[in-house]
């Protein structure tokens, strides 16, 4: 089984949708992200999580909202979807303690197109 | 400002060719270093790390990457490349003492195989 799942891994959506992506994880890491992935740009940070506390704004959080329910789960939400926010959405892990913090294990993607 | 920088949008090289993928960045003191390595339709997974010591790492599947200070470079390498070895590669940077946790990627050099 893989290590850190994410659900849907496409969706298609309407412009004004709310969208909820999960993302749950089996490594035991306290530390969470999402990342988003547009062709020519790699990935960039949109929130993430040291743990169920305490969650922060990335390079890219307008528009995204996030929620950690448990250690193992963290999803990202679009309240509002928009057209360009159609991307591949990554979720990762890491473990705590530098320098393994800053090694990151990566979901398979949700594959997300708004109409 | 701090960046990372891969070159070359695309190569392609024939099998059983030796490969190198650029990486550069910028920084003040030496960062944290990875590369990832995307294939299609795949999540990122993480090929090699570099945290400080030999300046020569080992990776999975035959990669090796060398850290040179001078020239603010982690450039990846392999001695013959392999049809399978055909994807999208990215470097990464975490600046020590910067944000927890946090990873910069490169835009990605995506890989083409000749047979």
């Amino acid at each position: 089984d893989a290590d850190v799942t994410q659900t849907p891994r496409n969706r298609i959506t309407k412009t004004g949708k709310r969208i909820m992506l999960e993302c749950s994880q089996t490594k035991g890491h306290d530390r969470m992200y999402w990342y988003r992935q547009d062709p020519g740009l790699g990935l960039r940070l949109i929130y993430y999580s040291f743990d169920v506390k305490d969650i922060n704004k990335g390079e890219i959080s307008d528009g995204y909202s996030v929620s950690r329910q448990a250690q193992a789960k963290f999803s990202l939400s679009l309240e509002s979807a928009i057209p360009n926010q159609t991307a591949l959405y990554f979720c990762a892990t890491s473990d705590r303690g530098t320098p393994r913090d800053y090694e990151q294990y990566f979901g398979p993607g949700t594959r997300l197109t708004v109409t | 400002a701090q960046s990372v920088t891969q070159p070359d949008i695309h190569i392609t090289v024939s099998e059983g060719a030796s490969l190198e993928l650029r990486c550069n960045y910028s920084y003040g003191a030496t960062p944290y270093l990875f590369w990832y390595v995307q294939s299609p339709g795949q999540g990122l997974q993480l090929l090699l790390k570099y945290f400080s010591g030999d300046t020569l790492v080992q990776g999975i599947k035959g990669f090796e990457a060398e850290f040179k200070r001078s020239q603010s470079s982690f450039n990846l390498r392999k001695p013959s490349v392999h049809w399978s070895d055909a994807a999208e590669y990215f470097c990464a940077v975490a600046p020590v003492g910067g944000s927890q946790g946090n990873l910069i990627f490169g835009k990605g050099t995506k890989l083409s195989v000749k047979p």
